[in-house]
């Protein structure tokens, strides 16, 4: 079973300095697709970044994006030029690309997140 | 488009009791699951549906029943409600396709008392 790891319960940035959000996971597959959601006190949850390990190039999504080592299995976020709106709760979440009779299709895992507190 | 809808919003339930929480999407989507989320553990996999009349268990499937009559509708029932079930219930909708993104509802708070 995949298991993913957020190791920093909470983290904090000044408003327009950036911040690095730590996760790790462990998979024995080699085709996947790992997200980043954030869940404002709203508590919606939207999908901030998205990115397949089958391609090298890290995602980026405007201030958001990726370091992706597939070796270390290890996906961070990276938030620049944070901003007050960006304040929540970040979780990292896994989904194998394969299909085994329907079974894993849509299935994520998730990691224990991290709330970001950022300050004006 | 409303996308996927949950209710109620809040529920507060005392041991032993029952109730369905209500989930509705109007995606045409395969695919819907219910997660809960508890303090420091992230969002887990309860029960989920490729299709009506197709369930399966998650990973916490115990205390929790589904059913998937229709495609739009993936009602989760609680039988007897226990304290270990306070947590916020999240529904989640996606298309079959590997590029399909998942949708989620607003979420319902439940407190067993």
């Amino acid at each position: 079973a995949q298991t993913v790891t957020q190791s920093q319960p909470e983290m904090s940035v000044q408003e327009a300095e950036t911040v690095t959000l730590s996760c790790t996971y462990d998979t024995s597959e080699s085709d996947y697709y790992l997200f980043w959601y954030k869940q404002p006190p709203s508590r919606q949850m939207i999908l901030v970044i998205r990115q397949e390990a089958y391609k090298q190039q890290n995602a980026t999504e405007n201030r958001f994006s990726v370091n992706f080592q597939k070796a270390a299995k290890s996906f961070s976020l990276k938030i620049s030029d944070s901003q007050l709106g960006d304040a929540a709760m970040y979780f990292c979440a896994y989904r194998s690309a394969a299909n085994a009779g329907g079974t894993s299709y849509g299935k994520l895992t998730f990691g224990q997140g991290t709330i970001l507190t950022v300050h004006p | 488009n409303a996308g996927v809808t949950q209710t109620p919003k809040f529920q507060v339930l005392k041991t032993g009791q029952s109730m369905t929480l209500q989930c509705a999407q109007d995606m045409n989507h395969e695919y819907m699951s219910w997660y809960r989320q508890d303090p420091g553990m992230g969002l887990r996999l309860i029960h989920y549906s490729v299709g009506a009349g197709i369930t399966d268990q998650g990973e916490v499937p115990n205390g929790y029943n589904v059913s998937r009559s229709t495609t739009e509708d993936f009602p989760l029932r609680l039988l007897s409600a226990a304290p270990s079930q306070t947590s916020v219930y999240f529904c989640a909708s996606r298309g079959l396709g590997t590029n399909e993104k998942l949708f989620f509802g607003s979420g319902t708070q439940l407190s067993v008392l």
